[in-house]
């Protein structure tokens, strides 16, 4: 069982916008600890796509946005492309384990 | 740039050992902290193990304290994972990641290698 909670799966038609959630506690994003989310591809390994809440890496779309408040956070996906179904993870620290923790992880699918 | 490749991966019984290898290039890997991760086949990423840029400290996921080791040569820009003990659970594709920071309260990973199996089967 994961310590962030994300739904299984989220679904969206080419050009729609699609939003996943990630819901930690009061020792990991309401704590204060920033969140993160990665894109894995099918048989690929994860990429980083959001850092430090709302931050994107260079080259990452701005297609892909992140948000926070209190002990949530939101991946949002806009303007949806086929290349955009992979599974998606968020990310932070929990400070009661002293350890990374991650979503169960979302699976996107592009109908 | 930035690139982990993995190695040692495979299949061991249950009780046995395993070294995991990620060569480290393209940035001063001296400076760095570095991580496993792994993934288990269809499930999710959970965090193994850091280390600290000079291997001064370690830290691990309760359920691998005792059985595995990190450890790093900034002389060969190489992370290791010793895995002792192992157990039918710890299956999985072991990845090494890059430890970032970007504040007091921000501790991700920013660049990952592609991944080994290692798979616990008798």
């Amino acid at each position: 069982q994961s310590v962030l909670t994300q739904p299984p799966s989220v679904s969206g038609a080419p050009g729609q916008r699609v939003t996943i959630s990630c819901t930690g506690s009061s020792s990991d994003i309401g704590a204060g600890y920033d969140v993160q989310w990665y894109q894995q591809l099918p048989g690929t390994a994860p990429k980083l796509l959001i850092y430090g809440n709302s931050n994107r890496p260079s080259g990452v779309p701005d297609r892909f946005s992140g948000s926070n408040s209190g002990t949530s956070a939101s991946l949002a996906i806009t303007g949806l492309q086929a290349e955009d179904e992979a599974d998606y993870y968020c990310q932070s620290y929990d400070s009661s384990l002293s350890d990374w923790v991650f979503g169960g992880g979302t699976k996107l699918t592009v109908l | 740039q930035v690139q982990l490749v993995e190695s040692g991966g495979g299949v061991v019984q249950p009780g046995g050992s395993l070294r995991l290898s990620c060569a480290a290039s393209g940035f001063t890997f001296s400076s760095n902290g570095m991580h496993w991760v792994r993934q288990a086949p269809g499930k999710g990423l959970e965090w193994v193990a850091f280390i600290h840029y000079d291997g001064s400290n370690q830290y691990y996921r309760d359920s691998v304290k005792g059985r595995f080791t990190i450890s790093r040569d900034n002389s060969k820009n190489t992370l290791y994972l010793q895995m002792n003990s192992l157990r039918t659970e710890d299956t999985a594709v072991y990845y090494c990641a890059k430890d970032k920071r970007c504040g007091g309260d921000c501790y991700f990973f920013d660049y990952w290698g592609q991944g080994t199996l290692v798979a616990v089967s008798s």
